[in-house]
């Protein structure tokens, strides 16, 4: 059973303040994925990160694939009171018949 | 990215009764589909995977008599929670598979009295 470990799970900062979510497993992925989700929605799709050692950005937030495969991060930068939400790390096993294995989530509250 | 819908986005049903949520791919073909359920403050966790034409297949502990999936065509999967009590009330959510990435459908909030 591949697990998820996602740190941390509650966060509460400053508008305008820097953080870091990280995503841990001891199993590889073929890919790794981060969601968005708010109160009573679907997740949404922020980011796939497939090589290790990728970086992707997408605004103010910046996400790293591990070299490993193994771990993923997330960076926001001068958080913003519109990223507040619930953050959900999620790994892919790769195969076509494989649900997603989902971290705890972290739930982020930005206040101005 | 891909459009996944559900039906119906919330459902209050009476203990005993069944409840059948639709999942839909709108914009491409899913031979395959998943279901998820996320409780209150909780991740999601996956129930099982929906595959057209053939068996769902189910996690472990999750009991598939009680949570019928059927997978008729490329667009579209259902899941019914027969017999419903109150601790299955929870978030349902679905999601497919275009490529590599899975998109999420809405959600639909269930809740047994």
């Amino acid at each position: 059973t591949q697990l998820l470990e996602q740190s941390p799970q509650f966060l509460s900062i400053q508008e305008g303040e820097n953080l870091t979510v990280y995503c841990n497993s001891s199993s590889v992925f073929s890919s790794l994925q981060w969601y968005r989700q708010e109160p009573g929605e679907g997740p949404v799709l922020l980011v796939t990160v497939v090589t290790g050692g990728e970086v992707k950005k997408l605004k103010r937030l910046t996400f790293q694939f591990g070299d490993a495969r193994k771990d993923s991060s997330l960076h926001i930068t001068a958080a913003q009171p519109g990223d507040t939400g619930l953050y959900l790390c999620a790994g892919w096993g790769g195969g076509g018949a494989d649900g997603l294995t989902f971290g705890k989530g972290t739930h982020l509250i930005i206040q101005p | 990215g891909a459009v996944v819908s559900q039906h119906p986005s919330r459902v209050i049903c009476k203990s005993g009764t069944s409840v059948k949520i639709e999942c839909r791919s709108l914009d491409f073909q899913a031979t395959t589909m998943f279901w998820y359920r996320q409780f209150p403050k909780q991740s999601l966790m996956l129930m099982a995977t929906s595959n057209e034409g053939s068996k769902a297949t189910y996690e472990q502990g999750v009991e598939k008599d009680k949570f019928l999936i059927n997978h008729a065509s490329l667009t579209l999967s259902t899941l019914t929670v027969t017999s419903a009590h109150p601790e299955d009330s929870s978030f349902y959510i679905c999601s497919a598979l275009p490529v590599e990435t899975q998109y999420f459908g809405p959600g639909t909030r269930l809740l047994v009295l």
